[in-house]
């Protein structure tokens, strides 16, 4: 079955500092990815999706200069949070689609997410 | 998507059978019904889906009302393993790209 692998499962960053979250389809090609964010006993809420080679689309409220996602290749999209703050600190999890899997009556798959703690 | 409605917690002993109920009144005829599972620190799993017939996997089974309004997730002997946030979603036929909106799911506890 697919595969997301999404690194690192966890970081901690100071204040300021950018931190780059990756998300990798290993067995097959992503062609649309999607970034969530998950607070402590809340829902996700989706953050942006990404197409390759094109510009991510943003959900109402997400800042994209903070939140600046990469998307050049079919099998990698990375998420970086600019400038942390102890707020951005969340459970960043992606997903990975394709023409395949997108429809919707196929299964997605998710990676296991990043636990980041901004101090 | 159709939006969909499900009870906050439940709880269940081990080894008993879990029926985890999900309303959808809205439901379009290309609506699928999808289950998805997270549990604790984890990305969500991907469990069952179906249209209007039940569904059985390896996992679950998939139990669909006749008017498709309403389904309900079976775990036919719960374990621990199993305590998690159980999510419904509706993801229509015509949803190309994959994005799915995730309400806030039935937390499932399991007791020895």
């Amino acid at each position: 079955g697919a595969v997301v692998s999404q690194h690192p499962s966890w970081v901690i960053c100071k204040s300021g500092t950018s931190v780059k979250i990756e998300c990798r389809s290993l067995d097959f090609q992503a062609t649309t990815m999607f970034w969530y964010r998950q607070f402590p006993k809340q829902s996700l809420m989706l953050m942006a999706t990404s197409n390759e080679g094109s510009k991510a689309t943003y959900e109402q409220g997400v800042e994209k200069d903070k939140f600046l996602i990469n998307h050049a290749s079919l099998t990698l999209s990375t998420l970086t949070v600019t400038s942390a703050h102890p707020e951005d600190s969340s459970f960043y999890i992606c997903s990975a689609s394709s023409p395949v899997y997108g429809q919707g009556n196929s299964p997605l798959h998710f990676g296991n997410g990043t636990r980041l703690t901004v101090t | 998507d159709a939006k969909t409605t499900q009870p906050n917690s439940m709880e269940s002993n081990e080894e008993e059978p879990v029926h985890l109920p999900c309303n959808h009144s809205t439901i379009s005829g290309t609506d699928y019904i999808h289950w998805y599972r997270q549990l604790p620190s984890q990305g969500p799993e991907y469990v069952i889906h179906g249209l209007t017939s039940n569904v059985n996997n390896r996992m679950a089974s998939l139990a669909i009302a006749e008017d498709r309004k309403s389904s309900t997730l079976i775990l036919h002997r719960a374990t621990l393993r199993d305590a998690a946030v159980y999510y419904c979603i509706l993801r229509n036929i015509y949803n190309q790209g994959g994005k799915l909106i995730f309400g806030q799911g039935t937390e499932l506890s399991v007791k020895p």
